[in-house]
């Protein structure tokens, strides 16, 4: 079945430890994109890339980091987790790279990440 | 600033109709969103509304009003699996989503 995978699905770490959230798509989309959703507000974007070679910040992009050195993947990094990093984290991509309101988001699964 | 209001929770019953409204201020318009997000799940795209007026897609039907600054998810027949949360979002001038922090909604039989 095409779509995104995200991994892991869950994750509880330590603080000041560090981590990549990992995401592939097959369905060849120009675009990806990640977001954190927490309780009581919006999603909201961390990076994106609108091609393989490039990325661009997002809306709350301190702590994260991310590649795209190919089309189907673009993993998160955490260099040095915080508790407020704690967040489900989507992974997301769309056909045309104009923005991630160009048209429809395809979402992966979601990763949890607990940070203590 | 640029803020997305829908309601936080609704309760309605299955095979009944439900309204769930959402308002939108953003700079400059250039469209808005509707997904839907099950419990644990990804978000999947519902609709894409760009001029004022309802659009329907079977039991869904999506609406809105640019002069208002207003949409709205009108879900008919209701079925327990509706049960969710339904994502605002909003374009603004820059092509950059704009999220609501989506509004629950619970299916009683």
């Amino acid at each position: 079945i095409a779509g995104i995978t995200q991994a892991p699905t869950s994750q509880i770490l330590a603080a000041g430890r560090r981590m990549t959230l990992r995401c592939t798509q097959d369905m060849r989309h120009n675009a990806m994109y990640w977001y954190r959703q927490d309780l009581g507000l919006g999603l909201r974007l961390i990076h994106y890339s609108n091609t393989a070679g490039t990325t661009g910040k997002g809306e709350v992009p301190d702590g994260y980091s991310v590649s795209r050195a190919n089309t189907d993947d673009f993993p998160l990094t955490l260099a040095s987790a915080v508790p407020s990093q704690t967040s489900v984290y989507f992974c997301a991509s769309s056909e045309l790279a104009g923005g991630p309101a160009t048209g429809e988001l395809f979402f992966g699964e979601g990763s949890r990440l607990t940070v203590l | 600033g640029q803020n997305i209001d829908q309601p936080t929770e609704m309760t309605a019953t299955e095979g009944a109709i439900v309204q769930i409204n959402c308002t939108y201020q953003t700079s400059g318009f250039n469209g808005l969103f509707w997904y839907q997000q099950h419990a644990g799940e990804a978000p999947t795209f519902l609709s894409y509304n760009v001029l004022d007026g309802l659009e329907e897609k079977g039991r869904f039907s999506s609406f809105l009003s640019r002069s208002k600054g207003y949409s709205y998810l009108l879900l008919k027949e209701l079925q327990m699996k509706d049960s969710a949360s339904y994502l605002c979002a909003g374009v603004d001038s820059n092509y950059q989503l704009i999220w609501g922090a989506g509004t629950k909604l619970i299916i009683k039989p």
